[in-house]
């Protein structure tokens, strides 16, 4: 069975503070997909990275990266300089390398930035 | 740039109602879902539709759903008849299937249901 952790319910930081958002999974897939989603208080699901299981590389946008490790099973997202903007909550989820399969999300972590 | 739509926005029903909850995929994706969100909580797979027809559904797919695409652009939702446990957002999502970097579900914005 798939599922996803994320350990921390909620994150409180000051602007400019950086911060960690956890997430562990589990599959018994040998090739999966990763991915992050940001609800904003709007409601949304805004998309933000995809990583696929055989590509371990860290990667950065702007003031946000990633940060894969396969060998803890975690896909961890780390925000630099935070603002107040970021706040929201932040969903990690995984999928199966078969096309069309559903997305399994974890309970989410809530971020608060205040200024 | 092209997104998911979804109307209406906000509905509230009565128990026992049916409700139809529309979603517009973007243009040139041929898989289809149907995501929920009941307040609070993580959001959580219903169904996908490929090819005019289900491909996955989950537990909570039971037969007071149903899905269907009606014509070239739509994609709808329906429950028979609501309980106020279906109270919740729903979401629609499309995805362009096979090639590695179209492997997202881009989300519609939501339909926040309430049945009383």
């Amino acid at each position: 069975a798939q599922k996803v952790t994320q350990a921390q319910t909620e994150i409180s930081v000051v602007e400019k503070e950086d911060v960690t958002l956890d997430c562990v999974y589990e599959t018994r897939d040998t090739t999966y997909y990763l991915f992050w989603y940001k609800q904003p208080p709007s409601g949304e699901l805004v998309f933000l990275i995809r990583r696929n299981s055989f590509d371990e590389q860290n990667e950065i946008s702007g003031r946000y990266s990633w940060n894969f490790q396969k060998s803890t099973s975690s896909f961890n997202f780390t925000i630099t300089a935070s603002q107040v903007v970021d706040s929201a909550v932040y969903f990690c989820a995984l999928s199966s390398y078969q096309a069309g399969t559903a997305l399994i999300f974890g309970k989410g972590t809530t971020l608060s930035v205040s200024s | 740039e092209p997104e998911v739509t979804q109307t209406p926005s906000h509905q509230v029903t009565q128990m026992g109602q049916e409700v139809i909850l529309r979603c517009v995929p973007i243009s040139n994706h041929l898989y289809f879902y149907w995501y929920r969100q009941i307040l609070g909580q993580k959001v959580e797979f219903l169904v996908s539709f490929y090819n005019n027809e289900i491909s996955e559904k989950s537990e909570i797919f039971d037969d007071q759903f149903s899905v269907e695409r009606p014509d070239g652009s739509n994609f709808t939702l329906k429950i028979r008849s609501t309980k106020l446990e279906d109270s919740a957002m729903y979401f629609c999502a499309s995805k362009i299937p096979g090639q590695q970097a179209e492997e997202t579900q881009y989300f519609g914005p939501g339909t926040r249901l309430l049945v009383l």
